[in-house]
């Protein structure tokens, strides 16, 4: 069965440093998505985007955060520089153009900020 | 602000048991509502999902409910297996946009 695949699992990496979050959405979807879990809480939107631009985003996608889909499989979270608020589990999710479909998950980036 | 939530944090059945999750929302804009699984380390996995427009959807020893009146949502589970173990997210949206989660049940089967 196709699924989502995140690169890595686990990033560790000092605060103010720039990371890149990496996922490799399912094949035919064209709708993709960046959301995160702080520990112990409950899973939090951050952007959407479709035929490349962002379609929609929420109060913590701040000028720190950007996505961008650099080809034909990938998508990328950026944080310019990270905070120590910025440390959760980073879900990259995609969906199909049909519009019945629902979004599926990969299994997240661990981000912990040092 | 309009949000979704979980009644009962943790939920403990015994195997072969029927399950019932619950989930209130309170923004009644919204017209789409799905179900996860979240296994410790992985992401949440698809179960069911229902539309505004139906009360009921079956799946797999799964059936979610939908009562719009009073903003109720539910996750049934037949002859519930300890694999179900897991926190069960509701999650409702508008279209197939952004999805708004809840904080998630516990789910522990014991065999």
């Amino acid at each position: 069965e196709p699924e989502v695949t995140q690169t890595p699992s686990h990033q560790v990496t000092q605060m103010g440093q720039e990371v890149i979050l990496r996922c490799v959405p399912i094949s035919n979807h064209l709708y993709f998505y960046w959301y995160r879990q702080i520990l112990g809480q409950k899973v939090e939107f951050l952007v959407s985007f479709y035929n490349n631009e962002i379609s929609e985003k929420s109060e913590i996608f701040d000028d720190q955060f950007s996505v961008e889909r650099p080809d034909g499989s990938n998508f990328t979270l950026k944080i310019r520089s990270t905070k120590l608020e910025d440390s959760a589990m980073y879900f990259c999710a995609s969906s199909a153009d049909t519009g019945n479909q629902p979004q599926h998950f990969g299994d997240g980036t661990r981000l912990s900020i040092l | 602000g309009e949000s979704v939530g979980l009644h009962l944090p943790t939920l403990s059945v015994q195997e072969g048991d029927n399950s019932i999750i619950n989930c209130a929302y309170s923004n009644s804009a919204s017209d789409y509502f799905i179900w996860y699984k979240q296994e410790s380390g992985k992401g949440p996995q698809f179960i069911i999902d229902i539309r505004s427009n139906m009360d009921k959807r079956q799946g797999q020893r799964v059936t979610v409910l939908l009562n719009k009146t009073v903003k109720h949502l539910s996750l049934q589970i037949a002859a519930t297996q300890p694999g179900d173990s897991a926190v069960y997210f509701c999650a409702e949206g508008r279209g197939y946009s952004t999805l708004t989660f809840g904080k998630g049940t516990m789910l522990l089967v014991s065999p």
